[in-house]
């Protein structure tokens, strides 16, 4: 079983810039959640989604946006981008039913603003 | 408002001693507490997920419990290796509407061989 992948792995940005990054769940998971992780801060949950909803956000301001898609796959959105973005940037998903199951981690992908 | 605490920040073992890595919250009304790995630069590997009603779960060398009432849980890792040597993490998971997990800011450990 594949598991959770995430594209891209590096991303170079400048001040003021967009940036979407995406994550594909392990297949039949309908639960994805992004963290930021940033060596002062530690991993911070952004948002959920489940079943294209987002079902539960962290304290983020709106720059930061998400969706999810029919087959679960998600992408997350920055909008004007702050040196104080750069960070490692994970994916997790899991079953997210009633009993859901251990979250799964992607290898994240690390942006680094200019 | 959750807050999840590991102690200690960092730890240095010679290989083959068992140790202990400890984890407190401070609200009870969890969903499930999850320990992962982290190997730098990676993401995280999942250790062990218990459940609310749980009170331990078993994984080869590691062990870990949960205490609800006390807003504690540790995980112990017997006859350590220099394998081992990662960041361990621990999370809490709330539902609040959706599932929304809290992180604690790890454990370094370090196992000389």
């Amino acid at each position: 079983k594949a598991g959770v992948t995430q594209t891209p792995r590096y991303l170079i940005k400048t001040r003021g810039q967009q940036v979407t990054l995406s994550c594909s769940p392990i297949s039949g998971h309908r639960s994805v959640s992004w963290y930021q992780q940033t060596p002062g801060q530690g991993l911070q949950f952004l948002f959920e989604y489940f079943s294209e909803t987002q079902r539960n956000k962290g304290n983020f301001p709106g720059r930061f946006s998400g969706r999810q898609f029919s087959n679960s796959r998600s992408e997350m959105n920055v909008s004007t981008l702050e040196l104080g973005d750069s960070a490692l940037y994970l994916c997790a998903s899991s079953p997210g039913g009633r009993e859901d199951g251990p979250q799964h981690f992607g290898d994240g992908t690390r942006l680094s603003i200019l | 408002k959750q807050e999840v605490t590991q102690i200690p920040a960092a730890l240095s073992v010679p290989e083959g001693e068992n140790l202990v890595l400890n984890c407190s919250f401070t609200d009870s009304a969890i969903y499930n507490l999850q320990w992962f790995r982290q190997d730098p630069g990676k993401g995280l590997t999942s250790l062990l997920l218990i459940q609310s009603s749980q009170r331990e779960q078993t994984s080869g060398r590691l062990n870990a419990s949960l205490d609800k009432s006390s807003g504690r849980s540790t995980l112990y890792i017997a006859a350590s290796q220099p394998g081992d040597s990662a960041t361990y993490l621990c999370a809490v998971t709330l539902v609040t509407g959706g599932f929304k997990t809290i992180f604690g800011a790890g454990t370094r450990l370090f196992v000389k061989a």
